[in-house]
């Protein structure tokens, strides 16, 4: 079973409109860590925010907004108000905190296009 | 502010050939990490490293593949023996501590012809 799993490969969104890139994990820890990056065409991988699994909050970071439903094993980006340099792959990613070697699993990510 | 370091940036191969890609993780950074990107496909674990040792590895990390810490600074993927399905995005990460994120390094493009 996937462990990340983002369903939308691509979408549009009109500048200076919302946007929800949804994210949802499998896992069975209690404790885990979810994560979104962004990765522009040049190819970089920027990290853009984080929520814990017990954090009573959705996190929040600038434009970007974490909704984390955690019955619902989702952590859906939202980032308001797009603009432009927001065209990119985003990825979801999740830590287990039983996995060995404290990696990041990623999802396959969903390509956002802003039209002006 | 501190970032990862990648060298270099494009690296062409021929088939069989060894490749060593480099990588200056964030100076007190104690978790390494390399992880590669297929053009157009999900980005892929392959094998995490703390006090001086891999502490787990992918299936795709097999023999042919091998990582140093040589000197306390850098941070280097050996792949032995190239082949095709090689080519791709090698991204090299680190973090502080054990809730941080990963701070990426901006890749290396392996192609190998």
């Amino acid at each position: 079973a996937q462990k990340i799993t983002q369903t939308q490969p691509g979408m549009f969104v009109q500048e200076k409109e919302a946007v929800t890139l949804d994210c949802t994990y499998d896992t069975s820890d209690q404790s885990y860590g979810l994560f979104w990056y962004k990765q522009p065409s040049s190819g970089e991988m920027i990290f853009l925010i984080y929520q814990g699994s017990y954090d009573e909050q959705n996190a929040t970071e600038g434009r970007y907004s974490l909704n984390f439903q955690k019955a619902r094993k989702s952590a859906n980006l939202v980032i308001s108000a797009s603009q432009l340099g927001d065209s990119a792959m985003y990825f979801c990613a999740m830590r287990e905190a039983a996995a060995a070697g404290n990696k990041l699993t990623f999802g396959g990510g969903t390509r956002v296009l802003v039209k002006p | 502010e501190p970032e990862v370091t990648q060298t270099p940036s494009h690296q062409v191969t021929q088939m069989g050939q060894e490749v060593i890609l480099r990588c200056v993780p964030i100076s007190n950074h104690l978790y390494f990490y390399w992880y590669r990107q297929i053009l157009g496909q999900k980005v892929e674990f392959l094998v995490s490293f703390y006090n001086n040792e891999i502490s787990e590895k992918s299936e795709i990390f097999d023999d042919q593949f091998s990582v140093e810490r040589p000197d306390g600074s850098n941070f280097t993927l050996k792949i032995r023996s190239t082949k095709l399905e090689d080519s791709a995005m090698y991204f090299c990460a680190s973090k502080g501590a054990y809730n941080s994120p990963l701070h990426f390094g901006n890749g290396t493009r392996l192609t190998v012809t």
